[in-house]
């Protein structure tokens, strides 16, 4: 595997479900965010992760809560979810440097729908 | 806070050539970084800019005015496939502040 990976690709889970979204890096980095995109809309940061510490997190409800148990790590654990929470959820990971963050590399996301 | 504002569609012809404006509200600046994503896919990582001026690579160049608060993508000999969304984003220590997105539509 290259890159950074996310599993699975689709999920359709209903309101009382719990689920979660996996993610892996494979580059070595340092640095590992979660975002969320919906239509129309920017991609909101919702995570970051920083050395395995979260430092970041953007308002985003208790229904969503991450877990990085290593650098090459992260996951999103997902409980008692609403139809508005439907979106493509994607992981990225990049390696921090002093002048700033640089780039971000990003998996090809989860299509999450909540029914 | 912070804020990027971006045209929402840009539409050309192949062979054509064209310009992404992307100006910016924000604090902690360090660079402006520019992505593109294809339907269905993820954002992938095209140019950064960092200090003022043109960056250019390959077909794509990509300009910073800090002063202004305001970058462009610049986009040559347009193709199809170069039909995607593109986003410019505010690159802080830790983390980057996207924009809404432009969705450029090249047509034959």
């Amino acid at each position: 595997e290259t890159g950074v990976t996310q599993t699975p690709r689709h999920l359709v889970m209903g309101m009382t479900n719990k689920k979660s979204l996996k993610c892996e890096q494979h580059l070595g980095h340092n640095a590992m965010y979660w975002y969320k995109q919906s239509a129309k809309k920017p991609l909101e940061l919702m995570f970051v992760y920083s050395l395995e510490e979260r430092v970041e997190n953007n308002s985003v409800p208790s229904r969503f809560s991450p877990e990085c148990p290593n650098s090459s790590h992260l996951f999103l654990h997902l409980h008692t979810l609403q139809p508005e929470d439907s979106a493509l959820y994607l992981c990225a990971s990049s390696q921090e440097l002093a002048g700033g963050l640089y780039e971000q590399y990003f998996g090809p996301g989860t299509r999450l729908t909540v029914t | 806070g912070q804020s990027l504002e971006q045209p929402s569609e840009v539409t050309a012809v192949e062979g054509a050539i064209v310009q992404i404006n992307c100006t910016y509200q924000t604090s902690g600046f360090y660079g402006l970084s520019w992505y593109q994503q294809h339907d269905g896919g993820a954002p992938t990582f095209l140019s950064y800019n960092a200090l003022d001026g043109l960056e250019e690579t390959g077909r794509f160049s990509s300009f910073l005015s800090r002063s202004d608060s305001y970058g462009y993508l610049l986009l040559q000999e347009l193709q199809m496939k170069d039909s995607a969304s593109y986003f410019c984003a505010v690159s802080s220590f830790q983390k980057l502040v996207f924009g809404t997105g432009t969705r450029l539509l090249v047509s034959p």
